[in-house]
């Protein structure tokens, strides 16, 4: 089973920083990583796919990069709807399995 | 537009089955894969349960398997989770997510809340 590691656990950031997400998975899930963002009481909503790909309706401010064991999700500039938290998942190999989660709160 | 509308949670005691379901609609249904994904309270998301389009494919992880068993019927555009021997550890909110690409989730029900309780 392929473990996915989150850092940091919180981020905490004020409206239009930067904010850097990290996911580290134990063995090789090539560029299968995707990125979800859920906020209180929602459902996961799909940020980014394969990776680096905007899933459809994502604002261009979220980025993601990475390949192999090492992967990162960015925010250019965080608008007030975007603290919540970030959970990355593989889709290497079966199970599927979800990173622990980094949550992004305002400073 | 694509909607997934999770039904069947609610209270039960340890030991005991549940079956929940997923209605959707938007989208070509029997050519999708569906999963289910699962959050115990306060807690991170869990992988629970994926069926290919057609049913011949069915995944479960360690946690789950052999006890909780995934159906779909093309003709109700409808998923299924029959939960058996629930324990305390399966109190969660339970997705159904539609599969992009045997990989991912792209669209997510808004959840259905199981709790396994005395």
């Amino acid at each position: 089973e392929v473990v996915l590691t989150q850092s940091p656990a919180t981020l905490s950031l004020s409206p239009g920083e930067r904010a850097t997400l990290s996911c580290r998975a134990s063995q090789s899930v090539s560029t299968y990583l995707a990125w979800y963002q859920q906020k209180p009481g929602q459902a996961p909503r799909l940020l980014i796919y394969d990776a680096s790909n905007g899933a459809a309706g994502i604002p261009a401010r979220f980025s993601g990069s990475g390949s192999g064991t090492d992967f990162t999700l960015t925010i250019s500039s965080l608008e007030p709807e975007d603290f919540a938290v970030y959970y990355c998942q593989h889709g290497s190999s079966w199970p599927r399995t979800f990173g622990g989660g980094t949550k992004v709160e305002i400073k | 537009q694509v909607q997934l509308v999770e039904s069947g949670g609610g209270v039960v005691q340890p030991g005991r089955s549940l079956r929940l379901s997923c209605a959707a609609s938007g989208f070509t249904f029997s050519i999708s894969g569906m999963h289910w994904v699962r959050q115990a309270p306060g807690k991170g998301l869990e992988w629970v349960t994926f069926i290919s389009h057609d049913g011949n494919n069915e995944y479960y992880p360690d946690s789950v398997r052999g006890r909780f068993s995934i159906s779909r019927d093309n003709s109700k555009n409808t998923v299924y989770l029959q939960m058996d021997s629930l324990n305390a550890e399966d109190t969660a909110v339970y997705y159904c997510a539609k599969d992009a690409g045997k990989k991912f989730f792209d669209y997510w029900g808004q959840g259905t809340l199981v709790t396994v309780s005395s």
